[in-house]
């Protein structure tokens, strides 16, 4: 299986600030990484596929970059609704997916 | 608007069994590959299923191979857990949640609000 590492776990940051979160894949994946946001009691939202689209509806604030096994997403303006859980997952095989182990981005 | 609401969840002892439905509507089901996800309490998104368009191309998490089973019925727009032998591990948040594509693209595009199993004696 392939495995994905989020970091940090966690980091804190104010509104405004420039959040940079990796994920690394443990084999090369090609540019097949998503990302997801997961915000308290909620289900999972699309923010990212294919490491850099964009998913329809989705702020331009947020945007990945990456191939191979690094990958990364930006917040450019951190907006007190960013604050939340975020996931990357890659689906360059799809038995199984997996995710990574999530970043939690909280409040200073 | 694309909705997915699971439901069947609830409390069950283990190596009991429990079925898992969701019900779609908002787009064509049947142009769209499906797939369970679930999260243990207070844990992160774990993949257990999918389903491609036509249920020719199925794949299952190594942790529910054998116990679990996935299913669709695209005329009635729906997609099916059967939970077998449960077992405590077993206990999260189920979500159910649509393909980018009418394969196991595996780009997950939306997702229900999930439904609670929790096994326990």
């Amino acid at each position: 299986d392939i495995q994905m590492t989020q970091s940090p776990s966690s980091l804190s940051a104010s509104v405004g600030d420039r959040v940079t979160i990796t994920c690394r894949a443990s084999q090369s994946i090609s540019s097949y990484l998503n990302w997801y946001q997961q915000k308290p009691g909620k289900a999972p939202k699309l923010l990212i596929y294919g490491a850099s689209s964009l998913q329809s509806g989705v702020s331009s604030r947020f945007s990945g970059s990456g191939s191979g096994t690094d990958f990364t997403l930006i917040i450019s303006s951190l907006q007190p609704e960013d604050f939340a859980t975020y996931y990357c997952q890659q689906s360059y095989s799809t038995r199984p997916l997996t995710f990574g182990g999530g970043t939690k981005v909280e409040i200073k | 608007e694309v909705q997915l609401v699971e439901s069947g969840g609830g409390l069950v002892q283990p190596g009991r069994s429990l079925r898992l439905s969701c019900a779609t509507s908002g787009f064509t089901f049947d142009d769209y590959a499906m797939h369970w996800v679930r999260q243990a309490p207070g844990k992160g998104l774990e993949w257990v299923s999918g389903v491609s368009w036509n249920s020719g191309s199925i794949g299952y998490a190594d942790s529910v191979k054998g116990r679990f089973t996935i299913s669709r019925d695209n005329a009635k727009n729906s997609l099916y857990l059967q939970m077998n032998s449960l077992r405590a591990e077993d206990t999260a948040l189920y979500y159910c949640a649509k393909d980018q594509r009418i394969t196991l693209f595996g780009v997950v595009e939306y997702w229900g609000q999930g439904t609670l199993v929790t096994v326990s004696s």
